[in-house]
This record gives structure tokens, C-alpha cells and sequence, in this order.
């Protein structure tokens, strides 16, 4: 159980378009997920919390007009980049856990490749 | 002090050794913790959770906490090269949101 999945596991996007990656929980409901980012070599970073029926709340530093993050559904958190740049390529994984526990289940990851 | 500190290693043992990976907490950081393992490319995977003093073992693995000296550890018996990856610790933030805290990571070589 605790499955996490995102969608796509990988894209290229041209300069200036923007991508949209999905995080889904498949057996369980999950009314907080949290967005991250990696860059090669280097630590998770939280970028923001995804609240089911609420605002997104976003890390110190993180643009929330950039980052635009949805959640429609206990299943579901979507993390759109806007008008993505070569700067925004990087390792975006996503993590849920059943409401109520902190135990958190991440997904495989989406690599984003602006070019 | 952060509020997840883990020696970043890397940290090198042969094949059959334990491997011992360690990690301190501040007052921040809740009563629950989690050990995640990354290999590679990949996403982190959860491989154990702690939320009481003393000991946890999972087959090879064994979690510890000791919670009057702010200290967790993961000990790794007999160690394969198949766990080389980099091992992150992370507890419950405060507050009583389902927020990690992650430490930095600690990366794991096992030589053949």
C-alpha cells in the first residue's frame, strides 16, 4: 500500500511554455502533499505544501505566481511551472501520506528538462 | 543548530560490515522520525519509521532513538553494494502539520 505516483516522469519544454506535473496517491487520501525540488548532486528542497481545498502555502524564496499548485482532490495535487527557463530543469518529486500521519510516501519523480 | 543534522559523508564499508548512519535533532523537530533511502536518479524511499525510545528493527535494518540525547541512528548489517545510495533523515516538523523535516543526507558506498 501507500503508493505515489506522478505524471509525466520526464519532459522537455521549450523556454517560455509552461508544464504541468501530476501527484496522485493511488490507495490512499492524502489532504496535504508536498511539492519538492532537486537539483543534481545536491539536497531535497521543499518547495510548498499542497492543501486539499486551500492554498498552496510556499517555501521562503519559492514564487507562488511560478509555481502554481492545485489541489481539486484528496487524490490529487497538480504542480504547474510557468513559463519555464533552462533555470527551472531540475528533479521535481512529489509526497503524500494518508491524512492524519506524517509518514510521507514519495513519488517516482518528474525531470524536467527546460531547453 | 538545524534542525536535522546528518553527517554528509560519504561514508565507506566493505561488503558483510554494518554500516552505521547517524543523525541529531534540535527541539524543533517533533517525536516521529523516518529514514529514507535515495538511490541514484531516484526518489527517496521509505525504508523506516521510529516514534519510540530504544529500538526498531526490520530485518537488516535497525533504527534507534534516543530521545534525552536528540539522536537517531540507522545500523545496516551486513551491508551489500546494493545499498549504496544516500540515506536522509527526517523527522515531524512542529506544529502538528504532516511537514518532514530532511536532513542533508548521508551518502553510503559499500565496496565489494
Amino acid at each position: 500500500g501507500a503508493v505515489v505516483s506522478q505524471h509525466p516522469s520526464r519532459v522537455i519544454c521549450k523556454s517560455g511554455t509552461s508544464v504541468k506535473i501530476e501527484c496522485r496517491s493511488l490507495d490512499f487520501q492524502a489532504t496535504t502533499m508536498f511539492w519538492y525540488r532537486q537539483f543534481p548532486k545536491q539536497s531535497l528542497m521543499l518547495m510548498a505544501t499542497s492543501n486539499e481545498g486551500s492554498k498552496a502555502t510556499y517555501e521562503q524564496g519559492v514564487e507562488k505566481d511560478k509555481f502554481l499548485i492545485n489541489h481539486a482532490s484528496l487524490t490529487l495535487s497538480t504542480l504547474t511551472v510557468t513559463s519555464a527557463h533552462p533555470e527551472d530543469s531540475s528533479f521535481y518529486i512529489c509526497s503524500a501520506g494518508p491524512t492524519g500521519r506524517e509518514t510521507q510516501y514519495f513519488g517516482p519523480g518528474t525531470r524536467l528538462l527546460v531547453l | 543548530q538545524k534542525e536535522v543534522e546528518q553527517n554528509s559523508g560519504p561514508l565507506s564499508v566493505p561488503e558483510g560490515a554494518i554500516a552505521s548512519l547517524n543523525c541529531t535533532y534540535s527541539d524543533r523537530v517533533s517525536q516521529s522520525f523516518f529514514w529514507y533511502r535515495q538511490y541514484s536518479g531516484k526518489s527517496p524511499e521509505l525504508i523506516m519509521s521510529i516514534y519510540s525510545n530504544g529500538d526498531k528493527e526490520d530485518g537488516r535494518f535497525t533504527a534507534q532513538l534516543n530521545k534525552a540525547s536528540q539522536y537517531v541512528s540507522l545500523l545496516i548489517r551486513d551491508s551489500q553494494p546494493s545499498d549504496s545510495a544516500t540515506y536522509l533523515c527526517a523527522g515531524g516538523a512542529q506544529g502538528g502539520s504532516e511537514k518532514l523535516v530532511f536532513g542533508k543526507g548521508t551518502k553510503l558506498t559499500v565496496n565489494p
